[in-house]
């Protein structure tokens, strides 16, 4: 596709439960990543895939946290037991090389709210 | 620990005015910087990059300026127009085993006034 692609836009959840957010990066992009927004904080990194690498998962803030990709392509990052701290904006990136010199492309996000 | 801080959460500026954003970093082996601009509703977009063996990048009104002894980077825009009426994220990453990962500041709000 022509952007990097999330779904859903917004999900609301009950505590407890589980969720999947997806990301459908820019085809070719061998980089993908996922950070997430709390308010009024910045970007915090959670995991970095990169080809067939095994993934840099030291940004997950639990073991309820976990991502795979399929592929090479698609992600999907999944949160069980959902907590109320889960709420935020969640980001997927990616990006051509590791990083480069021209970053990454980010997605619009998934905005969570566990109620 | 805040590696990469952006101390001011506002910023308003007049139409045709300079805006300049500032950031810290504690790291001395960040060695690539990058700078963000966010819509509301929409994610960031890439806007300038500056790595550490430069001092100053310009790309048309924006430019980032680097302080390494200071470990401090601005970005300056120059005229603001009120489409520059955004949230900016500076980013900073140490290349390690092959791979960039940038850690971002909190963010600062710029307003730009007609």
């Amino acid at each position: 596709g022509a952007g990097v692609s999330q779904s859903p836009s917004n999900k609301v959840t009950e505590k407890g439960k589980d969720v999947e957010l997806r990301c459908d990066p820019i085809s070719g992009h061998t980089a993908l990543y996922w950070y997430r927004q709390s308010l009024g904080q910045g970007l915090e990194f959670l995991i970095y895939f990169q080809g067939n690498s095994a993934p840099d998962k030291s940004g997950l803030p639990s073991d309820r946290f976990s991502a795979e990709r399929t592929g090479g392509s698609v992600s999907t990052l999944t949160i069980q037991r959902t907590q109320q701290e889960d709420s935020a904006v969640y980001l997927c990136a990616s990006s051509h090389t590791q990083g480069a010199d021209y970053g990454y492309t980010f997605g619009s996000g998934t905005r969570l709210t566990v109620v | 620990d805040q590696q990469v801080k952006q101390n001011s959460p506002s910023l308003s500026v007049q139409e045709g005015r300079i805006s300049i954003l500032n950031c810290d970093y504690t790291n001395s082996m960040f060695d690539y910087f990058l700078w963000y601009k966010k819509y509301p509703a929409e994610g960031p977009t890439f806007l300038i990059s500056i790595s550490s063996i430069k001092d100053k990048n310009e790309d048309g009104r924006f430019t980032v300026f680097l302080n390494k002894s200071a470990k401090h980077l601005s970005l300056h825009i120059v005229p603001s127009q009120p489409g520059d009426s955004a949230v900016y994220f500076c980013a900073a990453s140490r290349y390690n085993s092959g791979t960039y990962k940038y850690i971002f500041g909190t963010g600062t709000r710029l307003k730009v006034l007609a």
